[in-house]
Formats: C-alpha cells, sequence, structure tokens
C-alpha cells in the first residue's frame, strides 16, 4: 500500500532555511502536497505540486520534487517563528475516491 | 469566505453515548471527506464522498455513519461513543487539485 515517510522534528534559528523532506510510495500519484498545522487549529494548505514538475516556487516557499526517488521536499526561506508548526506532507493517490495519504508530520522549531 | 466549516470545537461524551460532528464547504466541492488525527499517526480516512447521495468507507469506518444530502453538507455520526474514538476529527473539501481542512473537532471520550 501506499505510505509516507516524514523525519519528525527539525530546528532552525531564525533567518536561516529549513528544509523538509518526504518519501512516498505511491508512484501514481498526481499531486503532492504540503500543509501546516499550527498548535489546536486546522490544517492549512501551503501549496501544492503536480507529479509532472520538479520545482514550484512560492514566496518563501520552495517545493522540489524527485520522482524517480519519489522525494519531495519544503524549502522555506529565511524562516521566522511564526513558521513554528508541524508540516505535513500528503500525496494524492487513487484509492477510496482520490483520498489523501498523510506522513505523521514534522515539527519545525525556530530558535529566536 | 467560510471554506469548511466544522461544529463544535470541542466536545466531551460519556462511553455509549451518539453525536452529529457537522461540516459544511461553500466552495462547491463534489469530493469530501472526513480524517482522525492521532498522535504519532498522521490523518486516516474515515469516510468519505463524491456528489451527494453517495458516500463511500475509508480506512477506518467502524463506529462511524455518513450521510450525504446536500452538496454542501457532510456530517459524521458517532453511533456508540468508545474511548478509542478520542481524537481530532476534520472534514475536508476537494476540488480539482487542493484540498481544505476545516478547523477540527477535539473529541473526548470518557
Amino acid at each position: 500500500g501506499e505510505d509516507v515517510e516524514q523525519s519528525l522534528f527539525l530546528s532552525v534559528r531564525e533567518g536561516d532555511s529549513s528544509v523538509i523532506n518526504c518519501t512516498y510510495t505511491d508512484s501514481s500519484s498526481t499531486y503532492l502536497y504540503w500543509y501546516k498545522q499550527e498548535p489546536g487549529a486546522g490544517l492549512q494548505l501551503l501549496t501544492y505540486i503536480f507529479s509532472n514538475m520538479d520545482m514550484k516556487q512560492d514566496q518563501r516557499l520552495t517545493v522540489l520534487l524527485n520522482k524517480k526517488d519519489k522525494h519531495l521536499s519544503l524549502r522555506i526561506a529565511d524562516t521566522q517563528t511564526g513558521d513554528s508548526a508541524i508540516y505535513f506532507c500528503a500525496e494524492g493517490t487513487e484509492e477510496y475516491g482520490n483520498k489523501l495519504v498523510f506522513g505523521a508530520g514534522t515539527i519545525l522549531r525556530v530558535k529566536s | 469566505n467560510a471554506g469548511v466549516t466544522q461544529t463544535p470545537k470541542f466536545q466531551v461524551l460519556k462511553t455509549g453515548q451518539s453525536m452529529t460532528l457537522q461540516c459544511a464547504q461553500d466552495m462547491n466541492h463534489e469530493y469530501m471527506s472526513w480524517y482522525r488525527q492521532d498522535p504519532g499517526m498522521g490523518l486516516r480516512l474515515i469516510h468519505y464522498s463524491v456528489g451527494a447521495g453517495i458516500t463511500d468507507q475509508g480506512e477506518v469506518p467502524n463506529g462511524y455513519n455518513v450521510s450525504r444530502s446536500t452538496t454542501e453538507d457532510f456530517p459524521l455520526r458517532l453511533l456508540s461513543a468508545a474511548p478509542s474514538q478520542t481524537s481530532v476529527y476534520f472534514c475536508a473539501s476537494r476540488g480539482a487539485f487542493e484540498a481544505f481542512f476545516g478547523q477540527g473537532t477535539r473529541l473526548t471520550v470518557v
């Protein structure tokens, strides 16, 4: 079956870049997503990338996709304390009417 | 721009009680779904719907029912609450590419 894996924790200093990595298994995934969850809040869609793209940039966010290795990364430039949150990688699959399969989330801690 | 609205935000139930979690979206999306979030496990799909009148089971459907009488609403019913259903529940609505989530319902079953 499909599976999405992420590292559990990342700590960076304010102003540095953060890179959160994710690997997935379903080679038929059409879209891959990054969500942000702040404490006690819902999931906020940050960005998504089509599987036929290698890179997508959106302001401070850069998504890189290596389809051959099934590896997805999210780079946050000039990381701020407000970026501290849990970041979830998700892949869109054809199962269950195109459900999303989520990783367990990466906790990003930004130190000032 | 409401997006996906879930109610209530918090709920405490006694074992054996039933309740309905409400979800509404105003984006005219056909696909809606319910997930539960448990620590260290990401989100797991409970039920989903690909349009009004059509629902189906996800990965962890036991103990839950859904219905979809309108495009906008997708309520989740807990039939007889159990402590194992203590979790945070998220409703999601998906268009062609983007999937949006509600703010979540934190449910505790005692």
